[in-house]
């Protein structure tokens, strides 16, 4: 079975651009959930996705956004980067609501605003 | 506000067993899990406690107090592939929004 899988591996972009991560669960699972994490500190909850439809969001601004697709990947969008941004951008699946206790994460990508 | 709260970092010796407390303050709480991370990789669950009580996975257990807001992974026969940090994570009932703590650094010794 495949695990989750996100690209790009690495993103580096120059403040003010738009970064797009993309994310893709383990067969069988609806929901997906987004984190940063800076180096060397815990894990930051920015969004989580389930059927398609936005169920929660972090402590983050608006320019952080994304979406799920039918088919269940989905895709993390930061608009108007600011160096503080650079991170690595975690992407984890699950079956969802109660399920939620058991995520499977996938490598990350990493991102560097210069 | 919502809280995790859990030693930044412990050393221990290859074969001892290590004990790694959580503490949470959180809006709803609906069950306490476990992920460990190495260095450059992605965190793996570990274990779930949505009862209070222990649960036991091998060589880790895990044990939850809903009264005291507290919870514990247990390592026992520590070995050197288990230097890593490890995260407690509150799942609430709030939308199943899940909240991390910071991480405790673990560290083996030879």
């Amino acid at each position: 079975e495949a695990g989750v899988t996100q690209s790009p591996t690495h993103l580096i972009k120059t403040r003010g651009q738009q970064a797009t991560l993309r994310c893709s669960p383990i067969s069988g699972h609806t929901s997906v959930y987004w984190y940063q994490q800076a180096l060397g500190l815990g894990l930051q909850f920015l969004l989580w996705y389930d059927e398609g439809e936005e169920r929660n969001r972090g402590n983050f601004p608006p320019r952080f956004s994304g979406r799920q697709f039918p088919n269940y990947s989905s895709e993390l969008n930061v608009n108007a980067l600011e160096l503080e941004d650079s991170a690595l951008y975690l992407c984890a699946s699950s079956r969802g609501g109660t399920f939620s206790y058991e995520q499977y994460f996938g490598p990350g990508t990493r991102l560097t605003v210069t | 506000g919502q809280s995790l709260e859990q030693p930044s970092e412990v050393t221990a010796v290859e074969g001892a067993i290590v004990q790694i407390n959580c503490t949470y303050q959180t809006s709803g709480f609906y069950g306490l899990s476990w992920y460990q991370q190495h260095d450059g990789g992605a965190p793996t669950f570990l274990s779930y406690n949505g009862l209070d009580g222990l649960e036991e996975t091998g060589r880790f257990s895990s044990f939850l107090s809903r009264s005291d807001s507290y919870g514990y992974l247990l390592l026992q026969e520590l070995q050197m592939k288990d230097s890593a940090s490890y995260f407690c994570a509150v799942l609430t009932t709030g939308g199943f929004k899940t909240i991390f703590g910071a991480g405790t650094r673990l560290f083996v010794k030879a």
